[in-house]
């Protein structure tokens, strides 16, 4: 049981280059979302997911793009790298946005 | 504005001696909230949730809506709860929104 999979798991960009970060979870979880942790700053939402084919804004979604073609999968699609999006990215899913989030390891991105 | 906020960057106690982590809220509607912890080199996880209103590892959290707090408490504190604990609000919205942070530093 892989839980949330999150990939990469470091990542080097040049600023202007686009990058998806994938994340993956295997326990049939409707809600999934995506945050960005920063010192000082704790976890922001990006964007999230209340099921296929639906998604919305969270605190901080200006740079990001996000998709839900399946229940499984939610990648996060970075269009032009910016240095200010270098960050640690989560993925966390859940059965439904009031259960217990479970959190993927984290994808370091580091934008040159 | 729908907003957590954990004053305190870092808490560092020595072994045995009580904790509290603070979290204020502001949120107009009804609030449900949570705390999570991350131990080092570890996944983020659920710690507790005011509904269960359970203790978990020791700890407990009572939401207080007249002062709009959620405090982290634990009687005696272990090496083990160093951590870094982020305190969340759920809002109508269903968007899980999360507080700076605080880190515990349990000293032996």
């Amino acid at each position: 049981n892989a839980g949330v999979t999150q990939t990469p798991k470091f990542q080097v960009l040049k600023t202007g280059q686009s990058m998806t970060l994938q994340c993956a979870q295997d326990m049939n979880h409707e809600y999934m979302s995506w945050y960005r942790q920063d010192p000082g700053m704790g976890l922001r939402l990006i964007h999230y997911s209340v099921g296929a084919g639906i998604t919305d804004q969270g605190e901080v979604p200006n740079g990001y793009n996000v998709s839900r073609s399946t229940t499984e999968d939610f990648p996060l699609r970075l269009l032009s790298a910016a240095p200010s999006q270098t960050s640690v990215y989560f993925c966390a899913s859940s059965f439904s946005s009031n259960q217990p989030q479970h959190f993927g390891d984290g994808t370091r991105l580091s934008i040159l | 504005a729908q907003r957590v906020t954990q004053p305190e960057k870092l808490l560092s106690v020595f072994k045995g001696a009580p904790v509290e982590l603070k979290c204020n809220y502001s949120y107009s509607g009804s609030p449900e909230l949570f705390w999570y912890v991350q131990y080092s080199r570890q996944r983020l996880q659920l710690l507790l949730r005011h509904i269960s209103r359970e203790s978990i590892k020791g700890f407990t959290a009572d939401l207080n809506k007249g002062e709009t707090s959620f405090h982290l408490k634990k009687p005696f504190a272990q090496e083990e709860d160093s951590a870094m604990y982020y305190c969340a609000l759920l809002l109508m919205s269903y968007k899980l929104i999360f507080g700076s942070g605080t880190r515990l530093l349990v000293r032996p």
